[in-house]
């Protein structure tokens, strides 16, 4: 069955502070990852996608990602995390039509 | 850049009445989705539509949900008679193309059953 885990459910961090958010995946076709941030109230923003070459992906806002086939994984990393990065961290995977989302990861930032 | 658009942001509806939420797509895209995250919790894959027909659904999607491109503009979802679980926020989103296309994720209309 498809499914995508996010194992980190809440995350506190100081500011400065290095980030990586675990996120791992089932799916036994063409694997196209992404990773969503939803500030409080908002709606969903793409941080980064893997569709296919160079597995490691950077996207907006300082954020990375590395897809590694053989771990099935896709982890959101940030070197230096900002008060503004507070927000909820979706992993997904794209089946044939739909998006498949992780649980989410409640991400606090410390000034 | 063009954007999904939704209205309304916010609807409140009393339980057992019929809503009906609005989406647009991006104007050149042909696939269509809808999605709820009820508050606290992830968000779920309800339905997708291409050429004028649902193509995958979830166990979501019952006969209280219908979905309908009624022009070339807006694509809509109808909740027949909402019930209080209903309550949640609805995401439409769209895409160009089926596999290995990004979907572009409206802003959400917050429904809440009273």
């Amino acid at each position: 069955a498809q499914s995508v885990s996010q194992h980190n459910h809440h995350v506190i961090l100081s500011e400065a502070a290095s980030l990586e958010l675990g996120c791992n995946y089932s799916y036994g076709g063409t694997v196209n990852l992404f990773w969503y941030v939803q500030y409080p109230g908002q709606h969903l923003q793409l941080l980064l996608k893997y569709f296919s070459g160079d597995p490691l992906v950077k996207g907006i806002k300082g954020f990375e990602a590395e897809f590694i086939k053989s771990k099935f994984s896709f982890n959101l990393r940030k070197p230096s995390v900002q008060w503004s990065d507070t927000a909820e961290y979706f992993c997904a995977v794209r089946g044939t039509y739909k998006y498949i989302f992780g649980t989410g990861t409640r991400l606090k930032v410390l000034a | 850049e063009p954007e999904v658009t939704q209205t309304p942001s916010h609807q409140v509806t009393q339980m057992g009445q019929e809503v009906i939420l609005r989406c647009v797509p991006i104007s050149n895209h042909l696939y269509f989705y809808w999605y709820r995250q009820i508050l606290g919790q992830k968000v779920e894959f309800l339905v997708s539509f291409y050429n004028n027909e649902i193509s995958e659904k979830s166990e979501i999607f019952d006969d209280q949900f219908s979905v309908e491109r009624p022009d070339g503009s807006n694509f809509t979802l109808k909740i027949r008679s909402t019930k209080l679980e209903d309550s949640a926020m609805y995401f439409c989103a769209s895409a160009s193309g089926a596999r290995s296309y990004e979907q572009y994720f409206g802003p959400g209309t917050r429904l809440t059953v009273t």
